[in-house]
């Protein structure tokens, strides 16, 4: 089955820009995601790129999608505390409709 | 517009016990998913219902799990008999079709059941 690799865990300050990577393996993804999840909270989708993309920019959102190394990475400019969270990244399948996520990624921004 | 509503929130049982988790989408998505969700990991598919017939329940274990959307609209998801690895957040979602392309999906707020 799919396979989504996520690091656990990025600090940054506020400002900065974050990164966060995911590799996944099955080459026969659609669509890819990427969902933020607050404390207590259910998960919300941030942004989305179809996979014949290599990259999708959404205000201070950027997605890049490598298939050839199926890594996918998502760019967040001048990161805000409010921006401290669980990034997921989840690849769909089976047309879209079948979501594979990722161990997720803990951003914490400082001041 | 609503969003997809659980409850309860929270809930603990002891193991061996019965639990039951409901979830009502948003209104006119035919499309209804529970996952799984693990302190520490990402959320995992149970079961996908289209309107009220199952698409996709391979990684349900039925068991002990079961699910049901009686009615095209709501859905519960039981537990009988609990494991303490049951312990978890259960996320409902829901999508309003799946026959585009991109389906996004809405997610619940979850609701976390701790088996003692």
């Amino acid at each position: 089955g799919e396979d989504v690799e996520q690091s656990l865990f990025l600090s940054v300050r506020e400002g900065d820009s974050s990164v966060i990577n995911c590799t996944y393996t099955d080459s026969s993804s659609t669509y890819l995601y990427w969902y933020k999840q607050e404390p207590g909270a259910g998960l919300q989708l941030l942004t989305y790129i179809f996979s014949n993309m290599d990259m999708k920019q959404d205000q201070r959102l950027t997605v890049l999608l490598n298939k050839k190394d199926k890594h996918l990475s998502l760019r967040i400019a001048d990161t805000q505390t409010g921006d401290s969270a669980i990034y997921f990244c989840a690849v769909g399948t089976g047309g879209g409709n079948k979501l594979t996520f990722g161990t997720g990624t803990q951003l914490k921004v400082e001041l | 517009e609503a969003g997809v509503a659980q409850s309860p929130r929270y809930k603990i049982i002891e193991k061996r016990q019965s639990v039951a988790f409901w979830c009502n989408p948003i209104s006119g998505h035919a499309t209804l998913y529970w996952y799984q969700q693990i302190l520490g990991q990402g959320p995992k598919l149970l079961i996908q219902f289209q309107n009220n017939g199952v698409v996709d329940d391979s990684q349900l274990p039925k068991d002990r799990f079961s699910a049901e959307r009686l009615k095209g609209v709501d859905s519960t998801l039981k537990i009988q008999p609990a494991k303490l690895e049951d312990s978890a957040v259960y996320l409902c979602a829901s999508s309003p079709s799946p026959t585009v392309l991109y389906n996004e999906q809405f997610f619940g707020p979850g609701t976390r059941l701790t088996v003692l």
